[in-house]
C-alpha cells in the first residue's frame, strides 16, 4: 500500500529566508506527486503536481519541487517565504490504479517570523 | 467556471445521529471523491464516485455510504454517528477516465459530534 511521511509536524521560519518541506513516499511504481496548501478553515488548494518528465516542477505562489527518484522524496522549495505563505503543507500521492485516490502525509505546519 | 462547493459549512449533531453532507461538483467534471480530515491530520480517502457507481473505498465502515447523481453532485450519509467522526469532510471533483486527472477540492464541511 502507498503511504507518504513528512517528518517534520512544525516549521518555523523568518520572512525572506528560503524553504523545503520534506516528503518521502512508498509507492510500487512511478508516482503521480502533489503539494497541497490549507489555511486555516479552508480546503485544499494545488500548489504542483508532478506527473512525470522534467523532476523540477515549478508551481504556484513561487514554489517549486523536486522529484528524486532514488531517495523516494518530493521535496517542496521557496527560495524566498512571505508572511501570507503561513499554512499548512500536504504531500500526497495518487494511484490511478484506485480511481485516482490520494494518499496525503501528515503534513507540516509552517509558520513565519516578522 | 464554478468550482467545487459544499454544503453545509458547519454542522453539530449528537452521538447516534444521522448525517447527510453534499457536494456539487466542478462543471465538466464526473468524479467526486470524499475525504475526512480529523484535526492536526491529513486527508483520509473515504469513496469515490464515477458516473453514479462507487469506484474506489478506503478503510471506512459501512456506516459511510454515499450516492453520486446524475448532474455528477454526490451526498455522503453518515449512521450511527460516533464521537471519533468529528472532523472536515472534503469533497473533491475531477475528469475521470483512464489517465489520471487532479482533484479540485470543496472548501470542506466541518461536523461535530456530541
Amino acid at each position: 500500500a502507498q503511504s507518504v511521511t513528512q517528518p517534520d509536524i512544525h516549521i518555523t521560519v523568518s520572512e525572506g529566508a528560503s524553504l523545503e518541506l520534506r516528503c518521502n513516499y512508498s509507492y510500487g511504481a512511478t508516482p503521480y506527486l502533489f503539494w497541497y496548501v490549507q489555511s486555516p478553515g479552508q480546503g485544499l488548494q494545488l500548489l504542483l503536481k508532478y506527473f512525470s518528465g522534467d523532476t523540477l516542477v515549478q508551481g504556484i505562489k513561487g514554489f517549486e519541487a523536486e522529484f528524486k527518484r532514488s531517495q523516494s522524496s518530493f521535496n517542496l522549495r521557496k527560495p524566498s517565504v512571505h508572511w501570507s505563505d503561513a499554512a499548512e503543507y500536504f504531500c500526497a500521492v495518487g494511484d490511478n490504479n484506485a480511481g485516482n485516490m490520494l494518499t496525503f502525509g501528515g503534513g507540516t505546519r509552517l509558520m513565519v517570523k516578522p | 467556471e464554478t468550482g467545487v462547493t459544499q454544503s453545509p459549512t458547519h454542522l453539530i449533531k449528537t452521538r447516534g445521529q444521522q448525517v447527510t453532507l453534499r457536494c456539487s461538483s466542478q462543471s465538466g467534471h464526473n468524479t467526486v471523491s470524499w475525504y475526512q480530515q480529523a484535526l492536526g491530520q491529513g486527508p483520509q480517502f473515504i469513496f469515490q464516485y464515477y458516473r453514479e457507481e462507487e469506484n474506489g473505498r478506503g478503510n471506512f465502515p459501512p456506516r459511510f455510504s454515499g450516492l453520486q447523481f446524475p448532474n455528477y453532485s454526490s451526498e455522503l450519509n453518515v449512521n450511527a454517528l460516533e464521537l471519533d467522526d468529528s472532523a472536515l469532510y472534503l469533497c473533491a471533483s475531477s475528469r475521470g477516465g483512464a489517465d489520471y486527472n487532479e482533484q479540485f477540492f470543496g472548501p470542506g464541511t466541518r461536523l461535530t459530534v456530541l
